[in-house]
């Protein structure tokens, strides 16, 4: 157990739908991370949060946002939802903000979208 | 633009043999590697981790050699175990990057 808790863990929707995943870091850990894998793809990092504040942009769409709030937790919003959005979407966390030891991550939420 | 590749997709070895996985990287300002272990339907969970100024690092079974003319890294397993059988991510990360950049993974299964 890495301490980092995604829900939901699976979630079916239609397309042009809105989702929220939501994601509990470690206790302690400050900085969120955002990454989504396709299938057979790698590890692709979306955004990035510190103490509230959006500290790195990845190849996140503009359907996509993202926020932290005052107890840490982050949610990940995805709305006009397409086929291709379907995907694992991680979250992980991390004590530091510039040189992260290493990541923990959560179970993943399974986006399915029909 | 993927800076960390994996280029074999899957590895296949007998239980007790070495497994070695593999991965480049393009970008010369990454200084700090690490290597992640991932079972289905779990998240990737931290394995080994190995600083540029270092080129190997050891952890039991489990062995992180750097080479940083070649922008290559491999994760040597010895000896290998069924339990092995998981997806193993590569990534990388550098002073000015708020971010790990992962490869795509490879698949190894570890035959008894």
């Amino acid at each position: 157990d890495s301490g980092v808790t995604q829900t939901p863990k699976h979630l079916i929707t239609a397309t042009g739908q809105r989702v929220t995943l939501r994601c509990s870091p470690r206790s302690g850990d400050l900085s969120v991370y955002w990454y989504q894998q396709s299938l057979d793809q790698g590890l692709q990092f979306l955004i990035q949060y510190y103490n509230g504040e959006e500290r790195a942009k990845g190849n996140i769409l503009e359907r996509f946002s993202a926020q932290q709030f005052p107890d840490l937790h982050s949610e990940l919003n995805l709305s006009s939802l397409e086929l291709g959005d379907s995907a694992l979407y991680f979250c992980a966390s991390s004590r530091t903000s510039g040189r992260p030891g290493e990541l923990f991550f959560g179970e993943g939420s399974r986006l399915t979208v029909l | 633009d993927q800076q960390v590749k994996q280029n074999s997709p899957s590895l296949s070895v007998q239980e007790g043999r070495i497994s070695i996985l593999n991965c480049d990287y393009t970008n010369s300002m990454f200084d700090y590697f690490l290597w992640y272990k991932k079972y289905p339907a779990e998240g990737p969970t931290f394995l080994i981790s190995i600083s540029s100024i270092k080129d190997k690092n050891e952890d039991g079974r489990f062995t992180v050699f750097l080479n940083k003319s070649a922008k290559h890294l491999s994760l040597h397993i010895v000896p290998s175990q069924p339990g092995d059988s998981a997806v193993y991510f590569c990534a990388a990360n550098g002073h000015n990057f708020n971010k790990f950049y992962f490869g795509s993974g490879t698949k190894l299964n570890v035959k008894p």
